[in-house]
């Protein structure tokens, strides 16, 4: 049984929408994180957060944003897509103050931009 | 500048054999590593882990190897099953920080 959600699962959109890719966990964990992955690469940091009203930048420049206003909801928003934003978009999760460092993963959102 | 290397992007193994996974790192910072498993079109699912400060860790039939001086580990599956068949990433972080650093992943097929 799933924790932590990602809505939609597939989306294809034409050039120029804004879309918004929806992640949410029941786990009470206090870091969230966003990967951008290609098949065949990496999985590569775009976003995290610390807690409520806490973003930062990862590794990957990525034109989108991310909002974290409650500890359950991380949605990732592209004002503007195109068609190299076509990619899997993973939310993961994880809880520092267990101690613990593994996150827990979504299933992941396959966009394409048309 | 890829800090985490799986330079094996697949592995054929035969049911019941071993398989190894191998994983490289050039950031002598990082203090933990961890072995994820995903399948496709799910995310990855966290498999086992490991401190810097041992060199091996098991659970059930899974062994992560770790040489600190070489900066490699090595993921260790027997006997291996046709269920394991799916990708494969190493992952490490430093110590006081939360984010993960991935490897490119291995494609591990399990033949009956």
């Amino acid at each position: 049984e799933a924790d932590i959600y990602q809505t939609p699962r597939y989306l294809v959109i034409g050039t120029g929408k804004k879309i918004t890719l929806e992640c949410s966990q029941t786990m009470g964990h206090d870091k969230m994180y966003w990967y951008q992955q290609d098949p065949g690469m990496e999985l590569h940091l775009i976003h995290y957060s610390y807690g409520v009203n806490s973003t930062e930048k990862g590794d990957l420049s990525s034109e989108s944003t991310v909002s974290r206003i409650r500890t359950e909801h991380f949605p990732l928003t592209l004002e503007s897509a195109r068609p190299s934003h076509t990619s899997q978009y993973l939310c993961a999760s994880s809880n520092t103050a267990t101690g613990a460092y593994g996150y827990t993963f979504g299933s992941g959102t396959r966009l394409t931009v048309v | 500048d890829q800090q985490v290397k799986q330079n094996s992007p697949s592995l054929s193994v035969q049911e019941g054999r071993i398989s190894i996974l191998n994983c490289d790192y050039t950031n002598s910072m990082f203090d933990y590593f961890l072995w994820y498993k995903k399948y496709p079109a799910e995310g990855p699912t966290f498999l086992i882990s490991i401190s810097s400060i041992k060199d091996k860790n098991e659970d059930g039939r899974f062994t992560v190897f770790l040489n600190k001086s070489a900066k490699h580990l090595s993921l260790h599956i027997v006997p291996s099953q046709p269920g394991d068949s799916a990708v494969y990433f190493c992952a490490a972080k430093v110590s006081g920080y939360s984010t993960l650093t991935f490897g490119k992943g291995t494609m591990l097929l399990v033949s009956p």
